[in-house]
């Protein structure tokens, strides 16, 4: 089944702890996003990758990491997280050119940071 | 600035009514790409429909039905004779041609009450 997972897919930590999302996608796309969803704010950009070793910011890429090292794999790091990173997170894939076509996304993280 | 507006935050309507959702976005592209995304109250988010900025040809799909127009910069969704299960929170969202982002407005939620 085609399909993009993520893990964790709750998570409560305590500030400055270092946590990862896995993000991996099987359906061979070149590119791969992670957004955040917040009331009020729809789904703003964080990173994406237009293919391995390629990534660059979106629109709110501060406090976050992210690393493309396979294809299928793509990975949100917060290496020191903050009350205000609380959110819902989801990752997406998309074949070819980045942006202008559909995008498959992950069912979603919520990550709490007390 | 915000590229893509959804002036309505929330809609309620009685089954059987149709419903517009509006969708005004801002580009200085001649070249773009505009979506509409479903979130049901599961939380994953389901692709709709993907228009380019040359196909301004209206598109129905069963109840769904897309109303794009460059003049005023608008891509509307309308659902026609609205049942329980259009409940859920509608994206709008936009690609332009120069990278590779991806900006979505901030939702409107779609209530249809029995």
């Amino acid at each position: 089944e085609a399909q993009v997972t993520q893990n964790p897919r709750y998570l409560i930590t305590v500030t400055g702890k270092k946590l990862t999302v896995t993000c991996s996608q099987n359906m061979n796309h070149e590119y791969m996003s992670w957004y955040r969803q917040d009331p009020g704010l729809g789904l703003r950009q964080i990173y994406y990758s237009m293919n391995v070793e390629v990534t660059d910011k979106g629109d709110v890429p501060e406090g976050y990491k992210v690393s493309r090292k396979e294809k299928r794999n793509f990975p949100l790091i917060l290496e020191s997280p903050s009350p205000n990173q609380t959110s819902l997170y989801f990752c997406a894939s998309s074949l070819g050119r980045g942006g202008i076509n559909e995008q498959f996304f992950g069912p979603g993280t919520r990550l709490t940071v007390l | 600035a915000q590229k893509v507006t959804q002036a309505q935050t929330e809609i309620s309507v009685v089954e059987k009514e149709d419903v517009t959702l509006d969708c005004v976005y801002e580009t200085r592209d001649t070249t773009y790409y505009l979506f509409w995304y479903k979130q049901p109250p599961s939380g994953e988010l389901v692709f709709l429909i993907r228009r380019n900025s040359f196909d301004e040809q209206n598109e129905i799909s069963g109840r769904y039905s897309w109303n794009f127009q460059k003049s005023t910069s608008s891509f509307n969704f309308t659902i026609t004779a609205s049942q329980v299960v259009d409940s859920a929170v509608y994206f709008c969202a936009l690609s332009e041609d120069h990278d590779y982002k991806l900006s979505f407005g901030a939702g409107t939620t779609v209530t249809v009450r029995a």
